[in-house]
């Protein structure tokens, strides 16, 4: 079925970056791509990027383009998300899903999600 | 890029209601799309897929319809776990644009 586990909720400082992991299992990571939402408090879904786990193709959001970085390792079936120069606006859950690749579109599998704050 | 455009944005229900769901899209994407369930403090749920493919798991009171630019999620005979924020979410091209989602509270 799958199962996505992601890292612990974080606290950064303004100008920090902040790494975001996701462990796959109980599925062949590589068959699936891996989709990254965030969620700011109170608000709604925010589509951040997507990653293929089988070439490291990868699409983000205009409006962090530059600032996120989506990697893959196959060694350990995990996925991770770091984002930079973070401001107060990048405070939300975390969420990692798997899918958002055709045919496997929708995200059927999510992570529980990791909170990160950004304050000073 | 694409715009998903849901209404209402809250609303109120019974139980054994039936509740319509609209989203809209800014262009034409096909079928596209997906529709998701969350509750508070917890990830998104998948419903739907391909407008209007139930997932595996999810009751058969959820059902989706339409294609681009109109989609529909109806909940048949609302129950009291169905209380919840509903998305939409289009796969048409990147970037994978959510609607704004649609709050279903106690009436």
């Amino acid at each position: 079925q799958g199962r996505l586990v992601q890292s612990e909720s974080e606290v950064k400082k303004p100008g920090a970056s902040v790494r975001v992991s996701c462990k796959a299992s109980d599925y062949d990571f590589t068959d699936y791509g891996i989709t990254w939402v965030r969620q700011a408090p109170g608000q709604g879904l925010e589509w951040m990027g997507w990653i293929s786990t089988f070439n490291g193709k990868q699409k983000s959001a205009q409006n962090i383009m530059g600032r996120v970085t989506l990697t893959t390792d196959t060694n350990t079936n995990t996925a991770y998300m770091e984002l930079r120069s973070l401001t107060s606006d990048d405070t939300a859950v975390y969420y990692c899903a798997r899918g958002g690749s055709y045919p496997d579109d929708a995200l059927d599998v999510w992570g529980q999600g990791a909170m990160v704050l950004v304050s000073s | 890029a694409v715009q998903l455009t849901q209404s209402p944005s809250s609303m109120s229900a019974s139980l054994g209601d039936r509740v319509t769901i609209t989203c809209r899209a800014s262009q034409g994407i096909g079928s596209a799309l997906a529709w998701y369930q969350q509750k508070a403090g917890t990830p998104p749920k998948l419903l739907i897929y391909d407008a209007f493919t139930l997932e595996s798991g999810v009751p058969a009171r959820f059902s989706g319809s339409g294609s681009g630019p109109d989609f529909t999620l109806t909940i048949n005979s609302l129950q009291p776990e169905d209380f919840a924020t509903y998305y939409c979410q289009h796969f048409y091209t990147y970037p994978h644009t959510f609607g704004g989602g649609t709050k279903v509270e106690i009436k």
